[in-house]
């Protein structure tokens, strides 16, 4: 199983270019997520989607825009990239329902570097 | 929501177990304590969860105090590929943050041959 695939896997952007981060997941998985993870840091969430056609910011949305026309993909543009926006982006997708008992399942990440 | 402390960094030697804790002391009732680890170069996975009751699975064992206000998850056999940063995580079962997760720095495990 393929479960969570982001692509592309590394990236390198000048200031002020545009680009677009794909994730695909093939679990049938309702919730799905966008994360960046800074050098030494924890996990924070950029943007997350409950369902296809829907999407809400998470802790640190700015500069960053988000689709979910199908339900097994979820994008993340970035329109004008920033030196502060090179990062690790850890996509993941959860199922519907089970609350708190809720399990992610994480892609491998998408290293992105703006020069 | 509420917040979680764990160590920065732990070792152990390799074949031993390993007790990594986790401090959640504003837990509320209806929180889930869940337990991920990243792996170098990965993304995290998960590991385990419980609400109040102890918790075992292939992979680890869950501690969980009386009170709630602590947790521990065990290993109980730490190998070379255990080496990751792991996470404890508090996830609300209802409301706004029913479907998120909040990743604080977590635990460096190093595990020595």
């Amino acid at each position: 199983n393929a479960g969570v695939t982001q692509t592309p896997k590394f990236r390198v952007l000048k200031t002020g270019q545009s680009m677009t981060l794909l994730c695909a997941q093939d679990m049938n998985h309702e919730y799905m997520y966008w994360y960046r993870q800074d050098p030494g840091m924890g996990l924070r969430l950029i943007h997350y989607s409950v369902g296809e056609g829907t999407t809400a910011k998470g802790e640190v949305p700015d500069g960053y825009n988000v689709s979910r026309l199908k339900k097994q993909n979820f994008l993340l543009g970035l329109e004008s990239a920033a030196p502060s926006q090179t990062s690790v982006y850890f996509c993941a997708s959860s199922p519907l329902g089970t609350g708190g008992a809720n399990v992610l399942t994480f892609g491998a990440g998408s290293r992105l570097t703006v020069l | 929501d509420a917040k979680t402390t764990q160590p920065n960094s732990m070792e152990s030697n390799e074949e031993e177990p390993v007790h990594l804790p986790c401090n959640h002391s504003t837990i509320s009732g209806t929180d889930y304590i869940h337990w991920y680890r990243q792996l170098p170069s990965q993304g995290p996975e998960y590991v385990i969860h419980g609400l109040t009751s102890n918790v075992n699975n292939r992979m680890a064992s869950l501690a969980i105090a009386e009170d709630r206000k602590s947790s521990t998850l065990i290993l109980h056999r730490a190998t070379l590929r255990d080496a990751a940063v792991y996470y404890c995580i508090l996830r609300d079962a209802f409301g706004y943050y029913a479907r998120q997760l909040t990743f604080g720095s977590g635990t460096q495990l190093t595990v020595l041959p």
